[in-house]
């Protein structure tokens, strides 16, 4: 049974460039979440995704969206990128949206140059 | 979602218990209490969580306190590989809200 995965690990981009960022929820889970980690600190709260919709939104600009498909896979995308968005985007993935494990992939690296 | 303290740091000796202690005194009553570790910024691995009774796993047990305003994970044989930061977390709506967490280090 896989867990959650994410791709790509690694990549680098150009200021002022977009990105998108994919992840697979572990299987039977339903809820896919976003986070962002700077180096040296906590995961922050970007967004939650259930039933193809956004349903809760940290602090973060509208440069910051994503998706959820039928099959409930997710992506992340960030446009315009600032330097300060280099950090490890991790997925979470629950099955519902209250009180379940939430299970964390490997994250992406992301460094904008 | 409830804002938890943690210490910094903490050290513990290789086979000895670990218990790490969280401060969440204005956690609701339907929010649960979650633990998770990470280990050189992998991703965030899921440890226990309760609500109001004290939890077991094969990995740590939880205790939380009757009025619910702190709790303690304890990791009953700690080895190095139990070294990392870890979170506890006060959530109803699995949007999980990390602090600082308190960071582990097992000695041999």
């Amino acid at each position: 049974d896989a867990g959650v995965t994410q791709s790509p690990t690694h990549l680098i981009k150009t200021r002022g460039q977009q990105v998108t960022l994919r992840c697979s929820p572990k299987s039977g889970h339903d809820t896919v979440s976003w986070y962002q980690q700077a180096l040296g600190q906590g995961p922050q709260f970007i967004f939650q995704y259930y039933e193809e919709e956004e349903r809760q939104r940290g602090n973060f600009p509208d440069r910051f969206s994503g998706h959820q498909f039928p099959n409930y896979s997710s992506e992340l995308n960030v446009n315009a990128l600032l330097l300060g968005d280099s950090a490890l985007y991790l997925c979470a993935s629950s099955r519902g949206q209250r009180g379940n494990t939430i299970y964390f992939g490997e994250g992406s690296w992301l460094t904008v140059v | 979602d409830a804002k938890t303290t943690q210490p910094t740091s903490m050290d513990c000796a290789e086979g000895r218990a670990a218990n790490l202690p969280c401060n969440h005194s204005t956690i609701s009553g339907n929010e649960y209490v979650y633990w998770y570790r990470q280990i050189h910024s992998q991703g965030p691995q899921y440890i226990i969580h309760g609500l109001k009774n004290n939890e077991t796993n094969e990995m740590a047990s939880l205790i939380i306190t009757e009025d619910r305003k702190s709790s303690t994970l304890i990791l009953p044989h700690a080895t190095l590989r139990d070294t990392a930061v870890y979170y506890c977390i006060g959530s109803n709506n699995n949007d999980m809200r990390f602090g600082a967490g308190t960071r582990l280090t097992v000695k041999p």
